[in-house]
């Protein structure tokens, strides 16, 4: 099975800095790599797909990066509402494998 | 707007059986595959089952193949999770979630319910 791991587990930063979070695969998944961000006590959102596609609503300070072992999910500027949870997810559905990283909290300093 | 809203959560003793409902609106529920994802109290998400737009497909993740069964009923707009065998590490907040892509088995979560606890304890 492939493994996917997220670094930092956890990171404190200031609003208005820039933000990455890696995902590293334990093998090539292409493209097949999605984000969330989960809001302490809601429901997880998607913020990207297939490594940089942003989904529709989605603010454009969150962009997503990479291919094949290394991704990067970067907040261009950090928000206070950005206080969360995010976790990448490697998905393929032939045959079907859907894989969370452990996840990364974010937190404001 | 879509919603999802799951039922039928609870506590169960360890053997026992749950089913939980979906029951989605605001897009065309005949369209699109569906899944059921869980996080255990304080932990990370894992993907549970996933039924193709007509039933014709289902897969599950290795941890609750042949105890759990995930059916849809298009005439009702409503996705179910029948859980057999239950063990205490099924405890979890159970999600139900829509596919991204119509007609597709894409595996990508845009739509997620509140979700519906079911706790596993004697």
């Amino acid at each position: 099975d492939i493994q996917m791991t997220q670094s930092p587990s956890s990171l404190s930063a200031s609003v208005g800095d820039r933000v990455t979070i890696t995902c590293r695969a334990s093998q090539g998944i292409s493209n097949y790599l999605a984000w969330y961000q989960q809001k302490p006590g809601k429901v997880p959102k998607l913020l990207i797909y297939a490594a940089s596609t942003l989904q529709s609503g989605v603010p454009s300070r969150f962009s997503g990066s990479g291919s094949g072992t290394d991704f990067t999910l970067t907040i261009s500027s950090l928000q206070p509402e950005d206080v969360a949870t995010y976790y990448c997810q490697k998905y393929n559905s032939a045959p079907p494998e859907v894989t969370f990283g452990q996840g990364t909290r974010l937190e404001i300093k | 707007q879509v919603q999802l809203v799951e039922s039928g959560g609870g506590v169960v003793q360890p053997g026992g059986s749950l089913r939980l409902s979906c029951a989605a609106s605001g897009f065309t529920f005949s369209s699109y595959g569906m899944h059921w994802v869980r996080q255990a109290p304080g932990k990370g998400l894992e993907w549970v089952a996933f039924i193709r737009y007509d039933g014709s497909n289902k897969y599950y993740a290795d941890s609750v193949k042949g105890r759990f069964t995930i059916s849809r009923d298009n005439s009702k707009n409503t996705l179910y999770l029948q859980m057999n065998s239950l063990r205490a590490e099924d405890t979890a907040v159970y999600y139900c979630a829509k596919d991204l892509m119509d007609y597709g088995d894409y595996f990508v979560f845009d739509y997620w319910g509140q979700g519906t606890l079911v706790t596993v304890s004697s």
